[in-house]
């Protein structure tokens, strides 16, 4: 089955700084990633998305890179606010007829002022 | 904000006790999945329903049953509760259709479940 593992449970940045979050998953049919962002007593939010015909892909301030042949994902949030501080899941979608997302462990995002 | 809502938002069961959860889903979206998660972790699929009938389903025992209705909001019913389904039940909703395989998911702000 798939598994999704996450390289840092938590990452510490200062305001400003560039901050990149990792993931590992294991199945090589996972064809869909998506990255969320889980504020406290909150459900997961959107932030941005890759298939698994592009190994890169930007929104607003953020930057997600895939690279299957090693089977890892990175979120990189350019300018990181205090705002950003939350849990940063990864989800991956087992290239399965039905939309079943993986999720992953979670990292804890603590910007600084 | 998503559109999607949840009811109740805290809910606090017995050992034993059955329990029904409710989730509307965004306008425009046919598809709702639910998800456990438990403290610290990140979420669990347990199924979900794409036009009133389930479509696939997580490693969840068959007292986890669900429903979805024809406008597309969905039940989630959990019965003989146990003190490990304490945790935060999250439903998402996606617009799916045949031929369309990534669809984004939008989760609701969750059910917080307590079992005593």
């Amino acid at each position: 089955g798939e598994s999704v593992g996450l390289h840092l449970p938590t990452l510490s940045v200062q305001e400003g700084d560039n901050s990149i979050i990792n993931c590992a998953y294991s199945n090589s049919a996972s064809d869909y990633f998506i990255w969320y962002k889980q504020e406290s007593g909150k459900g997961p939010q959107f932030i941005i998305d890759i298939r698994s015909n592009m190994d890169k892909r930007q929104g607003q301030r953020v930057t997600v890179l895939l690279n299957k042949t090693v089977k890892h994902l990175s979120l990189q949030i350019a300018a990181t606010q205090p705002g950003d501080s939350a849990v940063y899941f990864c989800a991956v979608r087992g290239g399965t007829s039905y939309g079943k997302l993986t999720f992953g462990q979670g990292t804890i995002l603590t910007v600084h002022p | 904000e998503t559109g999607v809502t949840q009811s109740p938002t805290h809910l606090i069961k017995t050992r034993g006790q059955q329990v029904t959860l409710r989730c509307s889903s965004q306008s425009g979206h046919n598809t709702v999945s639910w998800y456990q998660q438990a403290l610290g972790q990140g979420p669990q699929f347990i199924f979900q329903y794409y036009r009133e009938e389930e479509n696939g389903r997580g490693n969840f025992p068959p007292r986890f049953s669900g429903l979805q209705f024809p406008n597309y909001s969905s039940e989630l019913n959990v019965n003989a509760l146990e003190l490990d389904d304490s945790a935060l039940y999250l439903c998402a909703s996606s617009k799916e259709y045949w031929g369309s395989s990534y669809n984004e998911q939008f989760f609701g702000p969750g059910t917080r479940l307590t079992v005593l």
